[in-house]
């Protein structure tokens, strides 16, 4: 299926810098979702967006869907040692229940 | 939020053998449950989807004869790797929603080893 295409593909920042991330597709849909993986763990939702142009925030995250319905982008302010993880983007189409996943953006932050 | 628990966390096992495992949804009833494959620093590919009561879709590529996946009940979805070889080693990731809900909530993963 078709990807989405994150960017960037990793990012080594310190304590306390923001952080900005998108997820770009070549195709529209209804709904983005932005999921975060520690190692050895499943994806835990941080935040879901399902109309073009939604500004959403949740807590020291904000994420925007796309007024083209075919980008996104995460931001973090003031990031903290536990932001370290791999940030992926999802989409589902319209009427259809599955999810793509982004190819992720890892994040380390240095000591 | 919504739980979703897998188990087991980690397995080992030979090759030729058959592994099996289980995914729940410990608070709400989960009509669908999506089955991952995820390979080291790569993202999540989705393998099948599995309707409580019905057959299972695969993706395209995915062996649906290699992979058995069983949706029994609303909370209870299992996967079988069946005569696992060393390329099935993946970290495996369920996923469950419930009746009406949009969202998505993940189990914490299996990792397979197949030596």
């Amino acid at each position: 299926g078709q990807q989405l295409n994150q960017s960037p593909q990793s990012m080594f920042i310190q304590e306390g810098e923001d952080v900005s991330m998108n997820c770009t597709s070549s195709s529209i849909f209804n709904t983005w979702l932005w999921y975060k993986q520690d190692p050895g763990e499943g994806p835990v939702l941080l935040i879901a967006l399902y109309k073009a142009g939604e500004l959403t925030s949740n807590g020291r995250l904000t994420a925007q869907f796309g007024i083209t319905r075919k980008d996104s982008f995460l931001n973090i302010s003031a990031s903290i040692p536990s932001d370290v993880g791999i940030y992926f983007c999802a989409r589902r189409y319209f009427g259809n229940e599955k999810l793509t996943f982004g190819t992720g953006t890892r994040l380390t932050i240095i000591p | 939020g919504a739980v979703v628990s897998q188990h087991p966390s980690w397995v080992i096992c030979k090759s030729g053998t058959s592994v099996k495992i289980e995914c729940r949804s410990l608070d709400f009833q989960a009509t669908t449950m999506f089955w991952y494959r995820q390979f080291p620093k790569q993202s999540l590919m989705l393998m099948a989807t599995s309707n409580e009561g019905s057959k299972a879709t695969y993706e395209q590529g995915v062996e649906k004869d290699k992979f058995l996946i069983n949706h029994a009940s609303l909370t209870l979805s299992t996967l079988t790797v069946t005569s696992a070889h060393p390329e099935d080693s993946s970290f495996y990731i369920c996923s469950a929603r419930g009746s009406g809900d949009e969202k998505l909530f993940f189990g914490s993963g299996t990792q397979l080893s197949v030596l």
